[in-house]
């Protein structure tokens, strides 16, 4: 099965820009990205979702090259209850059939 | 509107022992998920249910059954519980397929099998 693969971890400060990229090589031709964050002891909650080029909601922005085989969560001025473990979704084509891939998520540590 | 529910929260097993996991949605969504998490080891789905009398194996569905006989419910069975089974429980549900449609996650079950 392939890898979705991110970082394990990332640090930053209050009302910094923060980058997290996740790879899924075998992304399935028509699924989108999607990627969620997790808070301790809660489930996953819903972020953004985009399937080619940039989309921005209210909290942030996704960035995704036309190759798709990677994708770029993109958090404007982080404040301390942006702490949380963020996962990339994606389709799996591997194999044939699309299965649900979550990365193995990145525990973003804000301070101040 | 309560959107996603599991039952119970908590639950310590002795190996061997069986037992049954309950989602409940109330959004009227078609698809159904379940997926455990460890440490380490993101979320994998065990199984899922794209409508009510449906089920389809996932990436990890050994030692699992499901059921969904309402399109409400969604329920995870445990037969015969091993210690590697020891993990949280997330449930979720989804209007359309869960790669392209927002999943709404229950809040999580604890499971301990010693």
């Amino acid at each position: 099965l392939a890898k979705t693969t991110q970082p394990i971890s990332m640090d930053s400060y209050e009302g910094q820009e923060v980058n997290i990229t996740c790879s899924h090589n075998n992304i399935a031709t028509n699924d989108y990205i999607t990627w969620y964050q997790q808070f301790p002891s809660q489930g996953p909650r819903f972020i953004i979702q985009g399937y080619k080029t940039k989309v921005t909601n209210e909290v942030a922005s996704l960035f995704i090259p036309a190759d798709r085989k990677s994708s770029t969560l993109s958090l404007p001025r982080v404040s301390l209850s942006d702490t949380a473990v963020y996962y990339c979704l994606v389709g799996d084509s591997t194999g044939g059939g699309n299965k649900l891939t979550f990365g193995t998520g990145t525990q973003l540590k804000v301070e101040l | 509107n309560a959107g996603v529910t599991q039952t119970p929260k908590f639950r310590v097993l002795k190996t061997g022992q069986s037992m049954t996991l309950l989602c409940a949605q109330d959004m009227n969504h078609e698809y159904m998920y379940w997926y455990r998490q460890d440490p380490g080891m993101g979320l994998r789905l065990i199984h899922y249910s794209v409508g009510e009398g449906t089920t389809a194996k996932g990436e990890v569905p050994d030692g699992y059954n499901v059921s969904r006989l309402k399109k409400q419910n969604f329920l995870l069975g445990l037969e015969s519980a091993a210690p590697s089974q020891t993990s949280v429980y997330f449930c979720a549900s989804s209007y359309g397929p869960g790669v392209n449609y927002e999943q709404y996650f229950g809040p999580g079950t604890r499971l301990t099998v010693t």
